[in-house]
């Protein structure tokens, strides 16, 4: 099983609002990331989790905040977003090891800020 | 850093042509090269890859060769069918840590 699942499928936000986003996997990946992708672009790396610890972070603003509860889980709080934060938000996990890994893809959240 | 260059940006084929997608990169330590397809309203999905350390690789009608002298790798698509459209990204990934350089894709199109 390569299924990396994400909810919401869609989501509609308020510039105030604090909504999170939720991805899950059962591959036993060790790593996570999550990507934000603008319309006909290649997705955007924001953050990357390994061994539930933050490894890498993208210089992305505060108003993103990234959580790893376990090894399957990885959350995105979203609080104050603005409406160029508009996009889909797409999790992925690999394994580790030495070298580089296939990275599975989640279906994306379809972010719109309003 | 890395940068990946992919090319062409868009690409129309009739039904039972081939299709091929070509991607360069600057970084010489990059050693892993994903292929990925992505439809739409859909995640990116894992289609072909390669390791530096292989020459090319087929899997049905999709095939992916790497030059590494000239820092290039080709994807390989041959009697396309209309469920082969979609956006194709190349990536390459260096020995060292978990990041993907993406290429700017490819909108391929089957006419039937």
């Amino acid at each position: 099983d390569t299924e990396v699942t994400q909810t919401p499928k869609h989501l509609v936000m308020g510039m105030t609002n604090k909504k999170s986003l939720k991805c899950e996997q059962h591959m036993g990946h060790r790593a996570m990331y999550w990507y934000k992708q603008k319309a006909k672009k290649p997705p955007e790396l924001m953050f990357v989790y390994s061994y539930e610890k933050l490894s890498i972070n993208e210089s992305v603003p505060s108003r993103f905040s990234p959580e790893c509860p376990n090894s399957s889980l990885l959350n995105l709080h979203l609080h104050a977003l603005q409406p160029e934060d508009s996009a889909l938000y797409l999790c992925a996990s690999s394994p580790i090891g030495t070298g580089a890994y296939e990275q599975y893809f989640g279906p994306g959240t379809r972010l719109t800020v309003t | 850093g890395e940068n990946v260059e992919q090319h062409p940006s868009t690409l129309s084929v009739q039904e039972g042509d081939s299709a091929v997608i070509k991607c360069t990169y600057s970084d010489s330590a990059s050693n892993y090269f994903p292929w990925y397809k992505q439809e739409l309203g859909k995640g990116p999905q894992l289609i072909i890859d390669i390791r530096s350390n292989v020459g090319e690789k087929k899997d049905q009608r999709i095939a992916v060769t790497l030059n590494k002298t000239a820092k290039h790798f080709s994807l390989h698509i041959t009697e396309t069918q209309p469920e082969d459209s979609a956006v194709y990204f190349c990536a390459a990934s260096p020995n060292t840590g978990n990041q993907f350089y993406f290429g700017t894709g490819t909108s391929l199109t089957v006419i039937p």
